[in-house]
């Protein structure tokens, strides 16, 4: 299994709500990151983990707020999202953070009202 | 700080024929690695390529080969072949060599550079 899975594919939410993306991977990584992504834009790293351990914060504003519960999941929960929020997230894991290549998930789509 | 540089924002070849992709870098570390990674219009983020800056040997994936001059600090693409699943936004990365392990396996990219594959 050399997949990362992301949920939902699509998230339409209003800026009161609160809601939260998930990334799931199954080979064994310990490396998981979070990226967001504007159109025709590069990823921006917002955050790293490292053996479930938060390593990187890239001064990620605090209505984001990463998780990750074990080692197979990373989560990330949005609450009082404003529109310039809205942007495909990405979630990549790696086998450590040394290791050579991330492996990227397809993304979910975020659009914030 | 590193930078990546892609120069080219958009490139378009005919079915078969070959294509080059710019990338330029800057560091001042001696280990690194350079990626290209592949992004069709589905979104999927895909790894075409790897580098090794310690490794004098450009790096080739079937029709896809890379031209790295390390003095230079260039890092270029070469699709040959070119076929209509090639085309998608073409992204150049960066990553530290990080014998400090503080970058965590940051990736550094460039801007990006969009491959229309005519038919």
């Amino acid at each position: 299994d050399t997949e990362v899975t992301q949920t939902p594919k699509h998230l339409v939410m209003g800026m009161t709500n609160k809601k939260s993306l998930k990334c799931e991977q199954h080979m064994g990584h310990r490396a998981m990151y979070w990226y967001k992504q504007k159109a025709k834009k590069p990823p921006e790293l917002m955050f790293v983990y490292s053996y479930e351990k938060l390593s990187i914060n890239e001064s990620v504003p605090s209505r984001f707020s990463p998780e990750c519960p074990n080692s197979s999941l990373l989560n990330l929960h949005l609450h009082a999202l404003q529109p310039e929020d809205s942007a495909l997230y990405l979630c990549a894991s790696s086998k450590t953070s040394t290791y050579n290549e991330q492996f990227f998930g397809p993304g979910t789509r975020l659009t914030v009202l | 700080a590193q930078t990546v540089t892609q120069s080219q924002p958009e490139m378009s070849v005919q079915e078969a024929e070959t294509v080059t992709l710019s990338c330029t870098y800057d560091t001042s570390e001696s280990d690194y690695y350079l990626f290209w990674y592949k992004q069709p219009p589905s979104r999927q983020m895909i790894l075409v390529i790897r580098q090794e800056a310690y490794k004098q040997q450009n790096a080739t994936e079937n029709r896809f080969s890379v031209n790295f001059q390390k003095a230079a600090k260039s890092f270029s693409l070469k699709i040959s072949d070119s076929q209509l699943g090639d085309a998608a936004m073409y992204f150049c990365a960066y990553r530290s060599g990080d014998a400090g392990g503080t970058s965590y396996g940051k990736l550094t990219f460039g801007q990006g550079t969009i491959l229309t594959v005519h038919p």
